[in-house]
């Protein structure tokens, strides 16, 4: 079974701090999909972004980034210089790249709730 | 982009009483959605796996006979919470299908039961 921790339940940084929320995942299969969504306090999901198991590039798209790296099963975001509209929870997911009965099924993990403070 | 509605966005009703909320993908067919639930501070759990045409695939604890899907065509899924109780109350949140490998997802209904 697949298992995504983010062991920060909560962070607050004051405005205009770099911030980076950790994102440790568990799976046996090789082929795999990663994502990260916010979900603002109106409470719908924003997709960030999807990384596939064989891409091990970082991503950097504005003021994010992501570190992807296999030998450490992590996915770690990024947000520099934070924004106060920042503040939502951000939730890793993973699934599974194969076709079968529990393709596209996203295992999330408990959320992160950033705080960013003016 | 791929938009998913949700139908209604919030909705108060008496204990005992069945509501329908409704998951549209506006602008694609998707043959599979996804309903997860969400209570507060918490993250998303998945419920069941909805198949146009066939019949849904309910997550272990998830009560079927509670919990009524209905996914009758390529754009349009329904969940169905029968006799609702005031433990039933949370946000409930339905995905799409894309491809490759992503789900897009709908922004979510808050339902309370008193």
């Amino acid at each position: 079974a697949q298992k995504v921790t983010q062991a920060q339940t909560e962070i607050s940084v004051v405005e205009k701090e770099d911030v980076t929320l950790d994102c440790v995942y568990e799976t046996r299969d090789t082929t795999y999909y990663l994502f990260w969504y916010k979900q603002p306090p109106s409470g719908e999901l924003v997709f960030l972004i999807r990384r596939n198991s064989f891409d091990e590039q970082n991503e950097i798209s504005g003021r994010y980034s992501w570190n992807f790296q296999k030998s450490t099963s992590s996915f770690n975001f990024t947000i520099t210089a934070s924004q106060v509209v920042d503040s939502a929870v951000y939730f890793c997911a993973l699934t599974l790249g194969d076709s079968g009965a529990g393709s596209y099924q996203l295992t999330f993990g408990k959320g992160t709730k950033l705080s960013v403070i003016p | 982009g791929a938009v998913v509605s949700q139908h209604p966005s919030w909705v108060i009703c008496k204990s005992g009483t069945s509501v329908k909320i409704e998951c549209r993908s506006l602008d694609f067919q998707a043959t599979t959605m996804f309903w997860y639930r969400q209570f507060p501070k918490q993250s998303l759990m998945l419920m069941a796996t909805s198949n146009e045409g066939s019949k849904a695939t309910y997550e272990q604890g998830v009560e079927k006979d509670k919990f009524l899907i209905n996914h009758a065509s390529l754009t349009l899924s329904t969940l169905t919470v029968t006799s609702a109780h005031p433990e039933d109350s949370s946000f409930y949140i339905c995905s799409a299908k894309g491809t490759p490998f992503e789900q897009f997802f709908g922004p979510g209904t808050r339902l309370t039961v008193l």
